[in-house]
C-alpha cells in the first residue's frame, strides 16, 4: 500500500524558516517524480515544486521561487522541502504527492497523496 | 505559466449527467488530470491522460478533450460526488512547472 506522511509544519514567524519532510512507502520511491501542492484555508490546489526521481529535473511556481528548495533522498525513500523567507501567503496545508509515470521527468500526473502538513506564517 | 480556468459551482440533479470544464492554453498540448476532493480530505484522482481512471473509479466518470478544453463528465451523479474538483496539466511552456484550475464546487441536488 501506498503511503505518503508529511511531517515539519508548524506555527512560525513571517521570515523564518522550516523544512518539511514526506515519508514514502509501498512503491519504488526512487522510480518517481515528486511534488508539492498546497491549499491555503478554504481555498484551492496550488502546484508549489516538482522534482524528477534522479533529482535531474526540478520546478518551482513563481510564487516561491527563491524561496523554497525541494530534494529527496532515495535512500531513505524521503522527500523534502526547505522553505526560507516564509510570509502569511505560505500559510497552507501542503501535499506531498506521487507522480504516476515511473522513470520520468515528470507528467504531473498525482496518483496518490498524504494528508498533509499545516504552514502557519503568523507573528 | 499557464492558467486553468474552472467554472466556481455547478450543480446537476441525482442521476442526471454533469460536465465540468477546464479552459487553458497549456490543454492544446497537454491532456488534463482530474481530482475529486471531498471536505478535509486530500484530492483524489479520478481522470488522467485521454481517458483514463485510476483503479477503484466508478466507471460513470469520464474524461474528454478538444482544443483548449477538457472535460470531466459524470454520467448519473450520486450523492457521493458532491465534492470539489479541479483539473491540472503540465505548463504550457514545457517546462518544470505544473498548474491547477481554480476547482468546481459540484452540488448534487
Amino acid at each position: 500500500e501506498v503511503q505518503l506522511v508529511e511531517s515539519g509544519g508548524g506555527l512560525v514567524q513571517p521570515g523564518r524558516s522550516l523544512r518539511l519532510s514526506c515519508a514514502a512507502s509501498g512503491f519504488t520511491f526512487d522510480d518517481y517524480a515528486m511534488h508539492w501542492v498546497r491549499q491555503a484555508p478554504g481555498k484551492g490546489l496550488e502546484w508549489v515544486s516538482g522534482i524528477s526521481w534522479n533529482s535531474g529535473s526540478i520546478g518551482y511556481a513563481d510564487s516561491v521561487k527563491g524561496r523554497f528548495t525541494i530534494s529527496r533522498d532515495n535512500a531513505k525513500n524521503s522527500l523534502y522541502l526547505q522553505m526560507n523567507s516564509l510570509r502569511a501567503e505560505d500559510t497552507a496545508l501542503y501535499y506531498c504527492a506521487k507522480d504516476i509515470t515511473p522513470m520520468g521527468a515528470a507528467d504531473f500526473i498525482f496518483d496518490y497523496w498524504g494528508q498533509g502538513t499545516l504552514v502557519t506564517v503568523s507573528s | 505559466s499557464s492558467e486553468l480556468t474552472q467554472d466556481p459551482a455547478v450543480s446537476v440533479a441525482l442521476g442526471q449527467t454533469v460536465r465540468i470544464t477546464c479552459q487553458g492554453d497549456s490543454l492544446r498540448s497537454y491532456y488534463a488530470s482530474w481530482y475529486q476532493q471531498k471536505p478535509g480530505q486530500a484530492p483524489v484522482l479520478v481522470i488522467y491522460g485521454k481517458n483514463n481512471r485510476p483503479s477503484g473509479i466508478p466507471d460513470r466518470f469520464s474524461g474528454s478533450s478538444s482544443g483548449n478544453t477538457a472535460s470531466l463528465t459524470i454520467t448519473g451523479a450520486q450523492a457521493e460526488d458532491e465534492a470539489d474538483y479541479y483539473c491540472n496539466s503540465r505548463d504550457s511552456s514545457g517546462n518544470h512547472l505544473g498548474v491547477f484550475g481554480g476547482g468546481t464546487k459540484l452540488t448534487v441536488l
